[in-house]
């Protein structure tokens, strides 16, 4: 199952809500998490479940699913979210990700 | 709070075995799924395969050929070994544990919660 992450790259503003989608080849229900990883440091998880909340993330991050298509949404960008992001299914092996979305800060 | 360790020989020569061991620190073993992925210098993340305690395992078809991954119980790790290496297998190697959800009836949510480091493996003559 390819997963196709857009866009491959944003910028935007401290303050500024953030949407970066995921869009699957085929149908995976809702098998799909979202990482944050930043530079030197291994992924960490911010939602499974296409749209839990994985405990002591902050709340500005949400995530949801609109048939094959995903989202993670930032509701207010703050500068320490400035990293990488993938999506990854969980519905089938072998287990894939995105090709990622880099998130600059302005 | 459970941590994941791993180790193995950074640096190897083409054709070699890559072999890499996560140890898992202060939380159950035998409840989980634990896997190898991948991540080849400024690319994305490449799932390996897993294992659980029982040895039920799960590899990427794209590596099949080349890839075990085998767990010790007694010492609650698991360990990675990929053959004949190429330049291609040059990443960062990670372990990490897979939990699931299942607060929804008949439904079992998986995700990838407790990372291991990452370990540098560069394959180079």
């Amino acid at each position: 199952i390819q997963l196709t992450q857009s866009p491959s790259s944003l910028s935007a503003f401290v303050g500024d809500r953030v949407a970066i989608t995921c869009r699957a080849s085929q149908g995976i229900s809702s098998y799909l998490a979202w990482y944050q990883q930043k530079p030197g440091k291994a992924p960490k998880l911010l939602i499974y479940a296409a749209s839990t909340l994985q405990s002591g993330v902050p709340s500005r991050f949400s995530g949801s699913r609109s048939g094959t298509d995903f989202t993670l949404t930032i509701s207010s960008l703050q500068p320490e979210d400035s990293a990488t992001y993938y999506c990854q299914q969980l519905n089938s092996y072998p287990y894939t990700f995105g090709q990622g979305t880099k998130l600059e800060i302005k | 709070q459970v941590q994941l360790q791993q180790w193995g020989a950074g640096l190897l020569k083409p054709s070699e075995t890559l072999s890499l061991t996560c140890a898992v620190n202060g939380g159950s073993f035998s409840d989980y799924f634990w896997n190898w992925i991948r991540q080849p210098p400024g690319k994305g993340l490449e799932w390996i395969g897993q294992i659980n305690h029982s040895g039920d395992i799960n590899y990427n078809p794209s590596l099949t050929s080349r890839v075990t991954i085998s767990v010790d119980t007694s010492k609650n790790q698991f360990s990675l070994n990929l053959t004949s290496v190429t330049a291609a297998d040059t990443a960062v190697y990670y372990c990490a544990r897979q939990d699931f959800d299942s607060s929804v009836p008949h439904y079992y949510y998986f995700y990838m919660d407790v990372w291991g480091k990452g370990t540098t493996v560069t394959v180079s003559s």
